[in-house]
């Protein structure tokens, strides 16, 4: 069981330039979610999907943007990056909302220059 | 919005001391509280969590307290040993919500 993959691992961008981070998750969870961790500051939710084809925004979505396609993954889009962007991003997803476990991907770890 | 409040940032302590970690939380409508334990270069995983009917649960060597009249929770660990050096993070959130709000995190470090 792979659980939450996050793909790429590691990325530097130069600013304004495009990237999309992808999540992938092997367990039919229904919910699915993007924080960044950034020192200091804990986990903030970005984005997150209760189901295939939905999208709502988080604490800090400015900037970002996601779709759902599939419900296996979560896409998060960042469409002119800024060195504020650079952050550690990670995925998680649940079977619900309530009273459910969020599992967590290994993040993705992300530099803008 | 929901503000959950974590101490201490940091934690040092001898192996087989025992480790207590604090949290806070402001909305009273809060009913579901999980604990996570984070290690270098990995993605949190949940150690313990709490449900609001329940003042105490245990695990082995965790245990989590909670007092929902003064809004705090707390994790337990007894008989630390190295390899429970990581940051742990509390959270909080809705009985019909879904995002989770996170504390700040502890570095905990058993040498």
């Amino acid at each position: 069981n792979a659980g939450v993959t996050q793909t790429p691992k590691f990325r530097v961008l130069k600013t304004g330039q495009s990237m999309t981070l992808l999540c992938a998750q092997d367990m039919n969870h229904e919910y699915m979610y993007w924080y960044r961790q950034d020192p200091g500051m804990g986990l903030r939710l970005i984005h997150y999907s209760v189901g295939e084809g939905t999208t709502a925004k988080g604490e800090v979505p400015d900037g970002y943007n996601v779709s759902r396609l599939k419900k296996q993954n979560f896409l998060l889009g960042l469409e002119s990056a800024a060195p504020s962007q650079t952050s550690v991003y990670f995925c998680a997803s649940s079977w619900g909302g309530s009273y459910q476990p969020q599992h967590f991907g290994d993040g993705t770890r992300l530099s803008i220059l | 919005g929901e503000n959950v409040e974590q101490h201490p940032s940091t934690l040092s302590v001898q192996e087989g001391d025992s480790a207590v970690i604090k949290c806070t939380y402001s909305d009273s409508a809060s009913n579901y509280f999980p604990w996570y334990k984070q290690e270098l270069g990995k993605g949190p995983q949940l150690i313990i969590d709490i449900r609001s009917n329940v003042g105490e649960k245990k695990d082995q060597r965790i245990a989590v307290t909670l007092n929902k009249t003064a809004k705090h929770f707390s994790l337990h660990i007894t008989e630390t040993q190295p390899e429970d050096s990581a940051v742990y993070f509390c959270a909080a959130s809705r009985d019909s919500g879904y995002a989770l709000n996170f504390g700040k995190g502890t570095s905990l470090l058993v040498t």
